[in-house]
């Protein structure tokens, strides 16, 4: 059993199209996360929950907002897809936060923005 | 506020070569700090972690020390493999007062190839 799944895997689309990641995490975690990763492998964090509750929001555009209906759950919506937003989006996840210090990734999702 | 450094990349060395991948960090707390490494087409994974000064983490042959004098957790591995060949990135992490809102601060990556 793959325990933090994204899908897709590869997203294809055009400009000012929205679109949906989704991410499930079967360990128990209490925390899930959404980094982005760009073109130069430069990964940074985008929001995390707490057991459903936003707990970071990085300077990120409105139109992504990330959603999270359980705790093993946690679906970034992408609204009016610009070039920029062209990347590997990776979903993670944690217990308690960071105190173990470990993230736990998805395989990450590459989305390519036409 | 806290950041990472890593070595730029590539880095190109011969199987059964000594590496060196070179980290420093700046917090203004005590954080935690760790290498993480990505395989191709793949998620990243804990490759070592080390929570205070002068611990040493290690995995897989590789080995970092947390050295707060010079800031640094520089990750280094005697004898390196083919199967080594991946991104490895440096991260900190600075918990605050609530760690559920803690960040895992990651460096850009250095990617390494090992030729046969």
């Amino acid at each position: 059993d793959t325990a933090v799944s994204q899908t897709p895997k590869y997203l294809v689309t055009q400009m000012g199209n929205d679109k949906s990641i989704k991410c499930e995490q079967n360990l128990g975690h209490d925390t899930m996360y959404w980094y982005k990763q760009d073109s130069k492998k430069f990964l940074k964090i985008m929001f995390s929950y707490n057991n459903k509750e936003l707990i970071i929001n990085e300077t990120v555009p409105n139109r992504f907002s990330p959603k999270s209906p359980d705790k093993a759950h946690l679906n970034l919506h992408i609204n009016s897809l610009e070039l920029g937003d062209s990347a590997v989006y990776f979903c993670a996840s944690s217990l308690s936060g960071f105190l173990t210090g470990e993230l736990f990734f998805g395989e990450g999702s590459r989305l390519t923005v036409l | 506020g806290d950041s990472v450094t890593q070595m730029e990349g590539p880095v190109t060395l011969s199987e059964e070569a000594f590496l060196t991948i070179n980290c420093t960090y700046t917090a203004t707390g005590y954080p935690s700090l760790f290498w993480y490494v990505q395989y191709p087409g793949e998620g990243l994974q804990l490759l070592l972690k080390a929570t205070k000064a002068d611990d040493k983490g290690s995995n897989k042959g590789f080995e970092a020390t947390y050295r707060k004098e010079t800031t640094s957790f520089h990750l280094e591995k005697g004898s390196v493999q083919v199967s080594d060949s991946a991104v490895y990135f440096c991260a900190l992490s600075d918990p605050p007062g609530d760690s559920s809102a803690s960040k895992i601060i990651f460096g850009s990556g250095t990617r390494l190839s090992i030729r046969p």
